[in-house]
């Protein structure tokens, strides 16, 4: 079945370095990929998304590119805030049978340091 | 536009006890998902309604079940509780077909004992 793995955690970096989560997936279909972020006590937000193969999501200071040849979607953003601390969770679903079923990874909790 | 709202946003019960838990989706929205989050399984689907009708459903007991109302407002219930059942259970409405995009509500923290 469809999958979603994404790097352990946590990460700690410091201000204004350069943060990269990698997740990978396993498909049979055609996913849609997400970035989900999850602050403390809330709930999860949608950060961004691509719908096909080369497609690149963006969304404050965050990206990700669909790569279909290594079925990846890695999230990146330049320099991180203390703000940024959460933990991000990559996702799919598959559009081709209609439904809204998302396939979430483990989570990665990242924690970032004045 | 407001956001998925859930109710109640605590909840704690009792081993063998029914709960039920609701959830008003973005408006014009008309698919909502539940999901449970916990610390060893992670983020699991449960089920999705789309129009009143469930279209997909997780693997989970026949204890755990839901509905949709014509309004698109859902409510999911949980039978003969166990401890086990401890967990955050989210709700998350789309926009309709196939996107698979979808927006959270807080969720409803409930704890069994």
């Amino acid at each position: 079945g469809d999958s979603v793995t994404q790097m352990e955690g946590p990460v700690t970096l410091s201000e204004e370095a350069f943060l990269t989560i990698n997740c990978t997936y396993t498909a049979t279909g055609y996913p849609s990929l997400f970035w989900y972020v999850q602050y403390p006590g809330e709930g999860l937000q949608l950060l961004l998304k691509a719908t096909k193969a080369d497609d690149k999501g963006s969304n404050k200071g965050f990206e990700a590119t669909y790569r279909k040849e290594t079925t990846s979607f890695h999230l990146e953003k330049g320099s991180v805030q203390v703000s940024d601390s959460a933990v991000y969770f990559c996702a799919l679903s598959d559009p081709s049978g209609g439904y809204n079923k998302l396939i979430f990874g483990a989570g990665t909790r990242l924690a970032v340091h004045p | 536009k407001a956001g998925v709202t859930q109710t109640p946003r605590y909840l704690i019960k009792t081993r063998g006890q029914q709960v039920t838990l609701s959830c008003s989706p973005i408006s014009g929205h008309r698919s909502v998902s539940w999901y449970q989050q916990t610390p060893g399984q992670g983020l699991q689907f449960l089920f999705e309604y789309f129009s009143e009708t469930q279209r997909n459903k997780g693997n989970f007991p026949g204890r755990f079940s839901g509905r949709q109302f014509s309004n698109s407002r859902s409510e999911m219930n949980v039978s003969t509780l166990e401890l086990g059942d401890s967990a955050l259970y989210l709700c998350a409405s789309g926009p309709g077909q196939g996107q698979g995009e979808q927006y959270f509500g807080p969720g409803t923290r409930l704890t069994v004992t």
